[in-house]
């Protein structure tokens, strides 16, 4: 398995426009992640999916930020419009459920985002 | 909520060495504790873990102990070297939902 894939690597973008982060988990983890990470804010969990439906939204910082999951294997994180508050690394990450306990997460490479 | 508080913010060892990183956690329910080990500019990958039903779990260098009544948790790493330096987090997660809060993270610098 190649891991959980993230894309794009790095992205540059001007304040105000539409980002769309993408995120495709490792096959047969039925629990998706979506983590913004930050030098002030440490790892914050933004959204979680259990096969493919939100959980937990709580950690979406406005309504400017919303995520999807159309299908076990894709997930997209999107920004419209960006700010450059918005500027940061977002981690995907993907995990098993195992009985009553917590399973560690698979991260992908992660997104840089860059807003001007 | 569950939070997870984790210190040192900042260690640093002399090659060889121990260290040692410990986090308390406030949500009594919590059942799985997890470390990560992030180097520069890359993922968080996960080196170890423990469940609620084991005190302590060691593989070759490192190892973690749980106090469930004191709601600790530490990392510790024996004979460090220069490939261990990185930030460190611990967290914590319960059953039923897998939702897991990290804390803040400890920067180890290993000297040679």
């Amino acid at each position: 398995d190649a891991g959980v894939i993230q894309s794009p690597r790095h992205e540059v973008t001007e304040m105000g426009q539409e980002v769309t982060l993408r995120c495709k988990p490792i096959s047969g983890h039925d629990y998706l992640f979506w983590y913004r990470q930050t030098m002030m804010r440490g790892l914050e969990l933004l959204i979680y999916f259990n096969n493919n439906v939100p959980i937990d939204d709580s950690g979406m910082p406005e309504d400017r930020f919303s995520a999807k999951m159309p299908n076990a294997s894709f997930s997209t994180l999107k920004i419209q419009p960006s700010e450059p508050r918005d500027s940061a690394v977002y981690f995907c990450a993907s995990s098993l459920s195992d009985g009553g306990w917590g399973y560690g997460y698979t991260f992908g490479s992660g997104t840089r985002l860059t807003v001007v | 909520g569950e939070n997870v508080e984790q210190h040192p913010s900042t260690l640093s060892v002399q090659e060889g060495d121990s260290a040692v990183i410990k986090c308390t956690y406030s949500d009594s329910a919590s059942n799985y504790f997890p470390w990560y080990k992030q180097e520069l500019g890359k993922r968080p990958q996960l080196i170890i873990d423990i469940r609620s039903n084991v005190g302590e779990k060691k593989d070759q260098r490192i190892a973690v102990t749980l106090n469930k009544t004191a709601k600790h948790f530490s990392l510790h790493i024996t004979e460090t070297q220069p490939e261990d330096s990185a930030v460190y987090f611990c967290a914590a997660s319960k059953a039923g939902g897998f939702k897991t809060i990290f804390g803040a993270g400890t920067r180890l610098f290993v000297k040679a």
